[in-house]
């Protein structure tokens, strides 16, 4: 069984900081993908960033990026310059490339809080 | 752009109702997903079907059920909604490869009395 573990449950950070949540996980699969994914208040759950495991070089989106090293099973999200609208709850998943459905493990989420 | 669509934003029911909740998704995705979410336990999958009429159990199927007529459609069903059933429930579908992302549905937000 896989888990993903976000030990962080709230965050703060001010405009224009820089901030990092973090994520740990297990799974003894080989080939595998990890995910940020962001909930703002009230509103959909969307895709933040993507990284395959196979893959070395660490995954960037604009002023987001993540840290993943794969021996020790950390992947976590750096955000940069931040802004109000990054003020949401954060999720950390992992999914396997199985044959039937490619199912998400979620951890338990970081609510960041971004201030003026 | 993907739009997963929930049936109800709030849904109010009472004890022993039976309950349905819709979700309809208009990107021809394999795979499509019905999560929980509750303060403090992240996302918990209930079920989830890879095809039509195909399902399986998630991480916490007790209660529920789901059906899949239609490739766009997904219908998560309690069968005899109890008080601990209460929640935020998340649609979300993807296409069958481990890193296409899932899109999810805006939620419903289920109270049981």
């Amino acid at each position: 069984a896989q888990t993903v573990t976000q030990s962080q449950p709230e965050m703060s950070v001010q405009e224009a900081e820089t901030v990092t949540l973090s994520c740990t996980y297990d799974t003894s699969e080989s080939n595998y993908y990890l995910f940020w994914y962001k909930q703002p208040p009230s509103r959909q759950m969307i895709l933040v960033i993507r990284q395959e495991a196979y893959k070395q070089q660490n995954a960037t989106e604009n002023r987001f990026s993540v840290n993943f090293q794969k021996a020790a099973k950390s992947f976590s999200l750096k955000i940069s310059d931040s802004q109000l609208g990054d003020t949401a709850m954060y999720f950390c998943a992992l999914s396997l490339n199985t044959g039937t459905a490619s199912k998400l493990t979620f951890g338990t989420g970081t609510r960041l809080q971004v201030t003026l | 752009d993907v739009k997963v669509t929930q049936s109800s934003r709030y849904l109010v029911k009472r004890t022993g109702e039976k309950v349905f909740l819709e979700c309809v998704q208009d990107m021809d995705h394999e795979n499509m997903f019905w999560y929980r979410q509750d303060p403090g336990l992240g996302l918990r999958l209930i079920y989830f079907s890879y095809d039509v009429k195909m399902k399986e159990k998630g991480d916490i199927p007790e209660g529920y059920s789901v059906s899949r007529e239609k490739k766009e459609r997904f219908s998560l069903i309690l069968e005899s909604a109890s008080t601990n059933q209460t929640s935020m429930y998340l649609c979300a579908s993807s296409y069958r490869q481990g890193r296409k992302p899932q899109h999810f549905g805006d939620g419903t937000r289920l109270s049981i009395l």
